[in-house]
Order: C-alpha cells, then structure tokens, then sequence
C-alpha cells in the first residue's frame, strides 16, 4: 500500500543554517505531496503542497519539489530560525476525488538553536 | 473566521469508561475526519464524515464511532476505552465541493486523552 517514510529526528540546528528534511514516498498512483507542521501545543498547520510531477510548493522561505524518477518530496529552507522548531510531517494524498484521506510520514522534529 | 475548534482540550478517564469527543469545522466545511496521533508518530486516518455519514473508515475496531450533526459539527466516541487509546485525537476539516487542490485539511488543536 501507500506509504511516506521521513528521516528520523530530531534534527538539531544552529539559527542561520540549511535545513533539509528527506521525504519519499510510495504510491500506485499519482498522489498530491504534503507537507504540515505542528508547532508544540497545537494541531497540524498546512505549510506547502504540490499537486504533480516538477511542482514546486513553497510557503514561509521553505521548499519543496515533488520528484517522480526518485519519489521524493524533500523540504529545504535556506536559513531557519528559532520560531520553525517544530514537528514537521510528510503527506501524501493518492485518492482523486478528494482529499481526507492522507497517508503519513513518522513526523521530523527539528530544533532551532539561537 | 473561527477555524476548527475541539473540546475539551485535555481529558483523563479510566480503563473501561466510555469518552465523547467533539469538533466544529471551520467555517464553509462540510467534511469532518478523525484522526489518532500517538506519541511520537504521525496522524492515522479513523474515519471521515460527510452528510452526517461516515464516508470512509480507516483501521480501527467498533469500539470507535462517530456522528455528524445537520451543523456539519461532529462526535467522535469510544467506549471501553483501553490504555492503548490514550493519544491526541484531532479533528480536520474540509470541503468536498471544493475543488481538491483548494481545500487542504483544516486542523484542530486536537484533545489529548489519557486513559489510566
């Protein structure tokens, strides 16, 4: 079946530094990839989408490219601050006709260091 | 424009009892899913509820049930609750009329219960 599978946490980080979190996925279809965030205390937070094959999403300086030859859809951010500690989840949705039913990664914790 | 609220926030009950969770779409939803996250893992799918059906169910037993109201509000209930269940449930929010690169999942804050 459908499966997302992320790099384990927590990825620690100095204020300033590249981040990059690894996605890839498993699908029989042509899924749409996501990715949320979930700040401490709170439910999950829509932070970018791609929808086909070469989309890039973007939203809040971070980044993301879905690519079908290596199934893939990793996050980059060029300088991250100490407000994007969070938990940060993979989705992917492989259904057409709607959208409720997201297959989900393990969740990445990354942590920001002033 | 009020987003998808939860309550309670918190809740403690004991192995056995029987627990109602309750969730208010954000504004111009009209689907409603459910889902458990435990500690340290991603979110898995319970079910989802449209026209005050459920649509689809994920992998979980009997035990979990829901109900959605004319309001497009919902209920998530679980009886004989085990230790197992104790995780934050969240509740998430979209429109099926919408089309589906417009309407991504809408989150709640989500209830953390712990079952003792």
């Amino acid at each position: 079946g459908d499966s997302v599978t992320q790099m384990e946490g927590p990825v620690t980080l100095s204020e300033e530094a590249f981040l990059t979190i690894n996605c890839t996925y498993t699908a029989t279809g042509y899924p749409s990839l996501f990715w949320y965030v979930q700040y401490p205390g709170e439910g999950l937070q829509l932070l970018l989408k791609a929808t086909k094959a070469d989309d890039k999403g973007s939203n809040k300086g971070f980044e993301a490219t879905y690519r079908k030859e290596t199934t893939s859809f990793h996050l980059e951010k060029g300088s991250v601050q100490v407000s994007d500690s969070a938990v940060y989840f993979c989705a992917l949705s492989d259904r057409k006709d709607s959208n409720y039913q997201l297959i989900w990664g393990a969740g990445t914790k990354l942590i920001i260091k002033p | 424009d009020a987003g998808v609220t939860q309550s309670p926030t918190h809740l403690i009950k004991t192995r056995g009892q029987q627990v109602t969770l309750r969730c208010s779409p954000k504004s111009g939803h009209d689907t409603v899913s459910w889902y458990q996250q435990a500690l340290g893992q991603g979110p898995q799918f319970i079910f989802q509820y449209y026209e005050e059906e459920e649509r689809q169910r994920g992998n979980f037993p009997d035990r979990f049930s829901g109900h959605q109201f004319p309001n497009y509000s919902s209920e998530l209930n679980v009886n004989a609750l085990l230790l197992g269940d104790s995780a934050l449930y969240l509740c998430a929010s979209s429109s099926l009329v919408s089309p589906r690169s417009d309407s991504p999942l809408h989150f709640g804050n989500g209830t953390r219960l712990t079952v003792t």
